[in-house]
């Protein structure tokens, strides 16, 4: 049972360009997670997703940010216009169920130069 | 909303000896406390969780207790190894909540 995976594991991308960030969680997982993580610190909710839904987007900006999870295919975690300030590695998460343990994927560095 | 502090930030320990954790919450309905470990360039992995039902709970060389009046809750690692080197975070969703907040981290450097 493959893991939760994310792609591309690195991006990088100029000021002003958008960013593109994929997830597909473990199989049998309809439940989605976006996270933020600065160096030196803790992870911050963004957004939860299930299948072309988005349940809780409380934790995401509310410009030039965007996550969708079609029927088919992975998640995705939109930037435009990206700044200096979006730098950060950004998570996925999956359970089968909410309220149960989230599994993380590996990550996708993003620099913005 | 739920805060967590963890503590210590940063942690240095000889092989061999143990290190523990320690994560306090503020919502007292919180009733799910994962624990994960994050090596560099990785993403997060759990590593152990509790449950308010339990006060301890182990596996191996690893054990989380949970202390639900004084809403704290700790990890143990004994007879540490290098590989035990990491960021370690806790988390607890608020009561009623599916998004757990997360602890700062704590940098663990086992020297050999």
């Amino acid at each position: 049972n493959a893991g939760v995976m994310q792609n591309p594991r690195h991006l990088v991308r100029r000021r002003g360009q958008e960013a593109r960030l994929r997830c597909s969680p473990m199989k049998g997982h309809s439940h989605v997670y976006w996270y933020r993580q600065l160096p030196e610190e803790g992870l911050k909710f963004m957004v939860y997703l299930q299948k072309e839904n988005i349940i809780d987007e409380s934790g995401m900006p509310k410009e030039r940010f965007s996550a969708e999870f079609p029927k088919e295919g992975p998640s995705i975690l939109r930037i435009q216009q990206v700044v200096r300030g979006d730098s950060a590695a950004y998570f996925c998460a999956s359970s089968p169920i909410e309220r149960e343990t989230q599994y993380f994927g590996p990550g996708t560095r993003l620099l913005v130069l | 909303g739920e805060n967590v502090e963890q503590h210590p930030s940063t942690l240095s320990v000889q092989e061999g000896d143990s290190a523990v954790i320690k994560c306090t919450y503020s919502d007292s309905a919180s009733n799910y406390f994962p624990w994960y470990k994050q090596e560099l360039g990785k993403g997060p992995q759990l590593i152990i969780d509790i449950r308010s039902n339990v006060g301890e709970k182990k596996d191996q060389r690893i054990a989380v207790t949970l202390n639900k009046t004084a809403k704290h809750f700790s990890l143990h690692i004994t007879e540490t190894q290098p590989e035990d080197s990491a960021v370690y975070f806790c988390a607890a969703p608020p009561g009623g909540s599916y998004i757990p907040t997360f602890g700062r981290g704590t940098s663990l450097i086992v020297h050999p």
